[in-house]
């Protein structure tokens, strides 16, 4: 079956601009998670959702970070004003529920913010 | 303090021979899930193996197992029979499960190269 998808797979902008970054998890699990991976910070969480709430927001960055879910399904997450520190990739994973405990990584997103 | 060490930035290990990757932890939760993952160069993670923390026997699946040793909080990963395919950084993982909610905390991965 279809495994997580993410839209785009790369991203190049320029600072300052506004960008958002598509998760599609796979069809039925309710748990969708974002995590970032950069060179300087390793594999850092940033917010997941149960069903379209968000009870853990703790990972975003700053302000400048926000997401949401709709439907219970597809994920947006937008980062304004974009800085060079911006730059990572964003991975997206999702769970049958919060209490299954394998997550499904999609191929990330690749940010550049030059 | 990390919550998950791994200390091993580069591993090489010859084909057909076994592997142990190490991963140590730190948590004061009594209830965690210990995650390996591993992520070719085509960079998606792709689940290995998971060991929950009341589970009395380690966790194997396939080639893989997770050597668990609870008194001294350690998770390590072994390969056995190690194939060319098996090149790639590996990650361990942790999931507080009472005060962590549901986001995995990862280590700083090895990197593992398995030659002829």
């Amino acid at each position: 079956g279809a495994g997580v998808s993410q839209s785009p797979s790369n991203k190049v902008t320029e600072k300052g601009k506004d960008v958002e970054l598509r998760c599609d998890p796979i069809s039925g699990h309710t748990a969708l998670y974002w995590y970032r991976q950069s060179l300087g910070q390793g594999l850092e969480f940033l917010i997941y959702f149960q069903g379209n709430s968000a009870p853990d927001k703790s990972g975003l960055p700053s302000d400048r970070f926000s997401a949401e879910r709709t439907g219970g399904s597809v994920s947006t997450l937008t980062i304004q004003r974009t800085q060079q520190e911006d730059s990572a990739v964003y991975l997206c994973a999702s769970s049958l529920g919060l209490s299954a405990y394998e997550q499904y990584f999609g191929p990330g997103t690749r940010l550049t913010v030059t | 303090a990390q919550k998950i060490t791994q200390t091993q930035p580069g591993m090489f290990v010859q084909e057909k021979e076994a592997v142990t990757l190490d991963c140590t932890y730190d948590t004061s939760d009594p209830s965690y899930g210990l995650f390996w993952y591993k992520q070719p160069s085509s960079g998606e993670m792709i689940f290995l193996i998971y060991q929950g923390s009341y589970d009395q026997q380690n966790a194997t699946e396939g080639r893989y197992s997770l050597n668990f040793q609870k008194a001294r909080k350690s998770a390590n990963l072994v390969i056995s029979a190690s194939q060319l395919g098996d090149s790639a950084m590996y990650f361990c993982a942790m999931r507080e499960l009472t005060g962590g909610g549901n986001k995995l905390t990862f280590g700083t991965g090895t990197q593992l190269k398995v030659e002829l």
